[in-house]
Formats: structure tokens, sequence, C-alpha cells
């Protein structure tokens, strides 16, 4: 059972725009920055999002995050194939006293 | 640019100890904490603690029983080792550099690749 909690699953077609939701409460979520993360099978996981909405160097911009309270979102305009993957969010709990994540969030591009 | 590149056994038995360690390539090692995480089949990523460069932990409380990581400075490495393994630890085990915020919050902006670890009779 995770901290977090994501949709399993996602879906879009090429172009559209997507978002996944990621939800927490006050003690993560509710006062702490949202990372995204994005995994490829066979490959490293990527660093996504950072402090809530901003895009490492190299991350297109067609990624987006945002938070509202106890919950965050990422958004995937201009949907590629090549997006399809598991996307998870995360945040430092201060009752847990160490980092959270969120079940994953399966993408895929029909 | 930061590189992570991890080995270790991959199948293991019941009650084994999970052996995995982690070189790190490019940037500095000791500036950081380092970290494993894992991601069981179908299921979420769990943090399994953290080390610096001088050996100082932090473990989840749910394996800190378990686990024990160090690190070996002279080759840029970390290690992690979990003992008393059941099937529940089968997982892919990543190792990632530990970044903080501005709070002091960590976060994780490098990554392994990450190793299948299977714990089966």
């Amino acid at each position: 059972q995770s901290v977090l909690t994501q949709p399993p699953s996602a879906s879009g077609t090429p172009g559209q725009r997507v978002t996944i939701s990621c939800s927490g409460s006050s003690s993560n979520i509710g006062s702490n920055y949202v990372y995204w993360y994005q995994l490829l099978p066979g490959t490293a996981p990527k660093l996504l999002i950072s402090r809530n909405n901003q895009r490492p160097s190299g991350v297109p911009d067609r990624f987006s995050g945002s938070k509202s309270v106890t919950s965050a979102s990422l958004a995937i305009s201009g949907l590629r194939s090549e997006d399809e993957a598991d996307y998870y969010c995360a945040a430092w709990d201060d009752s847990l006293s160490r980092p959270v994540f969120g079940g994953g969030t399966k993408l895929t591009v029909l | 640019q930061v590189q992570l590149h991890q080995w270790g056994a991959g199948l293991l038995k019941p009650s084994e100890t999970l052996s995995l360690t982690c070189a790190v390539y490019g940037g500095s090692f000791s500036d950081y904490y380092w970290s494993w995480i894992r991601q069981p089949p179908g299921k979420g990523l769990e943090w399994i603690g953290e080390i610096d460069h001088f050996g100082s932990t932090n473990y989840n409380p749910s394996l800190k029983s378990r686990v024990t990581m160090s690190v070996d400075t002279s080759k840029n490495q970390l290690s992690l080792k979990l003992s008393s393994l059941t099937a529940a630890d089968t997982a892919v085990y990543y190792c990632a550099r530990v970044d903080s915020d501005g709070y002091n919050r960590p976060y994780f902006d490098y990554w392994g690749p990450g190793t299948l670890v299977t714990v089966s009779s």
C-alpha cells in the first residue's frame, strides 16, 4: 500500500494531453515538494519534475507539474509513443521521516 | 554526466543475503548521499535507505533490522546487503544519487538501471 495514491493506468492518443494525479496528505504533499519520475523498462529511472513544477535540464516542456494543497498532477502534452512508461510521484513525509512514493501510473499511448 | 552502474546476484534462496554494488562515474561522490530504492513486481517504489561518503546511514524502519549499507570512497562505490531474504524481497533494486531541496529534504536526481533480484527456493 503506497503512501501516495495514483491511478494505476492512464492512456491517450498521439498529440493528446494527459494528466496523472497524485494524492497525499498534509504530512507529505501538503508540506513538501513533489517530484515525478519516469520509469522505462530496462533503463535508469529519470527525474521528470522537481520541486512541484521545475523541469530538469533536458526534459521537454511537454511535461509539466502542478500542486494544490495535498494533491499534485503531472501533465503531458503532445503525447508521443516514447512517452509510454510508468510514472511515479514522490515527496518527503514529515510523519514517517522518509521519502514516500505513489504506486505508479502506467501510461499507454494508443 | 553522472552515471551509476550496478551489479549483484540476481537469484537467491530464502534466508540468504542480497548483496548489490553500485559504482558512480562523473560528478562528486563525497558531496552527496546515495540511496537504494526497490520496486517489487506490480508494486510501487520503496525507499530502502541512504548513506554518505563517511558511512553515515539512514534506513527505512521497516527494513532497518536486515539492511546494511557501506561505501568504498576509493572506488566511488556503495553497497547494499539485505539479510534473511523472503519472497517478499523480490524486486528491482535501484541505486540513486540524493540531492536536496532548499529545506534539506531529499530527492533522487540520478538513478542506476536497476537489478532484478528474485528470491525463490
